[in-house]
């Protein structure tokens, strides 16, 4: 079935070093990858978000990449900051049951030590 | 502006009780929609509506059911609780109410956490 699938489910990284989290996605179609974080007893938030026109995005120390050929995206952050750490969600719009729905990956909790 | 506002913030039932869970969103959203948080399972669509009066199956209907009479409002009902329906519920709501699924930003409420016994 349609799905979007994340990796690592963890990540440790020392502070100032970069951390990366991929996702794929499994309908051809989709056109819009948002990235959430969220932080321990909240709601998610929005940090950054691509649509299929074009390859990569960057707000400061974030970045998202999109390769539409292989159906994948990725988060990029750089010099980590124990704020970082969180859980993270990638996103995407599917085809499912005669409709678009977002669609979330299972979360990855990224650690920052110090 | 509140933002999203979910009610209540806890919730203890017995298997077979009924309840709902309210959401109230104040920024004249068209979209809302509601998700449910498991361990290692992310954020998986319940219900959504893409504006007053229309709403649409996500990926985990089953045992949920909504309404939307007004674009403020989004309940999602609980008819006969089951254990399996222990989760944390967020409700989130955006602007923007394509039929591509293109949300735009979603702004998520703080949650529900329901526990049934």
């Amino acid at each position: 079935g349609e799905n979007v699938e994340q990796h690592p489910s963890t990540l440790s990284v020392q502070e100032g070093d970069s951390a990366v989290i991929k996702c794929t996605y499994s309908d051809s179609a989709s056109n819009y990858f948002p990235w959430y974080k969220q932080e321990l007893g909240k709601g998610p938030q929005l940090i950054i978000d691509i649509r299929s026109n074009v390859g990569e995005k960057k707000d400061q120390r974030i970045a998202v990449t999109l390769n539409k050929t292989a159906k994948h995206f990725s988060l990029h952050i750089t010099e980590t900051q124990p704020e970082d750490s969180a859980v993270y969600f990638c996103a995407a719009n599917l085809f499912m049951d005669s409709s678009y729905k977002l669609i979330f990956g299972s979360g990855t909790r990224l650690l920052v030590r110090p | 502006n509140a933002g999203v506002t979910q009610t209540p913030k806890f919730q203890v039932l017995k298997t077979g009780q009924s309840m709902t869970l309210q959401c109230a969103q104040d920024m004249n959203h068209e979209y809302m929609s509601w998700y449910r948080q498991d361990p290692g399972m992310g954020l998986r669509l319940i219900h959504y509506s893409v504006g007053a009066g229309i709403t649409d199956q996500g990926e985990v209907p089953n045992g949920y059911n909504v309404s939307r009479s007004t674009t403020e409002d989004f309940p999602l009902r609980l008819l006969s609780a089951a254990p399996s329906q222990t989760s944390v519920y967020f409700c989130a709501s955006s602007y923007r109410a394509s039929g591509s699924g293109d949300t735009g930003e979603l702004f998520f409420g703080e949650g529900s956490r329901l526990t049934v016994l």
